[in-house]
């Protein structure tokens, strides 16, 4: 069983409009984050949580916002959706804050049309 | 910044060849570096394959190797015999030891094994 579930996992939407990418954890992690992986380039970092606690913010635009309603929760809405944004969303959870052996999940792939 | 390059794929190998990925990095904003290897399966999440926190030091799982290397700044994959179960998108990825695990990951390389 994924001990990390992203939902969806294909995703199309229309430029301007809004959207929320699940994620949701069972292993008992304090740390959750978001990457991002737009093509050809590497993954990036976007957000880190640490009991439910915003840590880390690498995003620029204010469009991105994660949402945490529930310890195992990180939920990630984005706004006014861009053709840019296009790309695959990676949830990852880590024992705690400190330490950086992740447990991904199998990602959300975002088309922007 | 802090980056890592690692061998632009895709990489095709015959089963129970041999194997190199390439990785080498730049740790500007990282005193003391962790260095890892993540492995994506289709269809699956981004996988640990293995880390090395100290210089000079070298990982190993399910067959693969690397050593990190700081005088080059390096930390190469490799593996004496692949299997087609091995293809897969390889990742190499820096991390500081401190109170922020953000990692800075290279591009991914595709690995395709041919049987």
């Amino acid at each position: 069983d994924p001990k990390i579930i992203q939902k969806p996992k294909y995703l199309v939407a229309v430029t301007g409009s809004e959207k929320i990418l699940i994620c949701e954890q069972y292993l008992g992690h304090n740390a959750m984050y978001w990457y991002r992986q737009s093509a050809k380039k590497p993954l990036e970092f976007m957000f880190s949580y640490s009991y439910q606690k915003l840590m880390d913010n690498q995003t620029a635009s204010s469009r991105f916002q994660p949402q945490s309603s529930k310890k195992n929760h990180l939920d990630l809405q984005i706004t006014a959706l861009k053709p840019d944004d296009s790309a695959t969303y990676f949830c990852a959870s880590s024992r705690h804050i400190a330490n950086s052996d992740y447990t991904f999940g199998s990602g959300t792939r975002l088309l922007v049309i | 910044g802090d980056s890592v390059t690692q061998t632009e794929g895709p990489v095709t190998v015959s089963e129970s060849e041999s194997l190199i990925i390439n990785c080498t990095y730049s740790a500007t904003s990282i005193a003391y570096p962790n260095l890892f290897w993540y492995v994506r399966y289709p269809g699956e999440g981004l996988q640990l394959l293995l880390k090395v926190i100290t210089a000079g030091q070298k990982g190993s799982s399910r067959g693969f190797e690397a050593t990190y290397n700081k005088e080059t700044t390096s930390f190469h994959l490799q593996k004496a015999s692949v299997q087609e179960s091995d293809s897969a998108v390889y990742y190499c990825a820096l991390g500081d030891q401190g109170s922020n695990a953000k990692l800075t990951f290279g591009k991914g390389t595709k690995l395709s094994v041919k049987s």
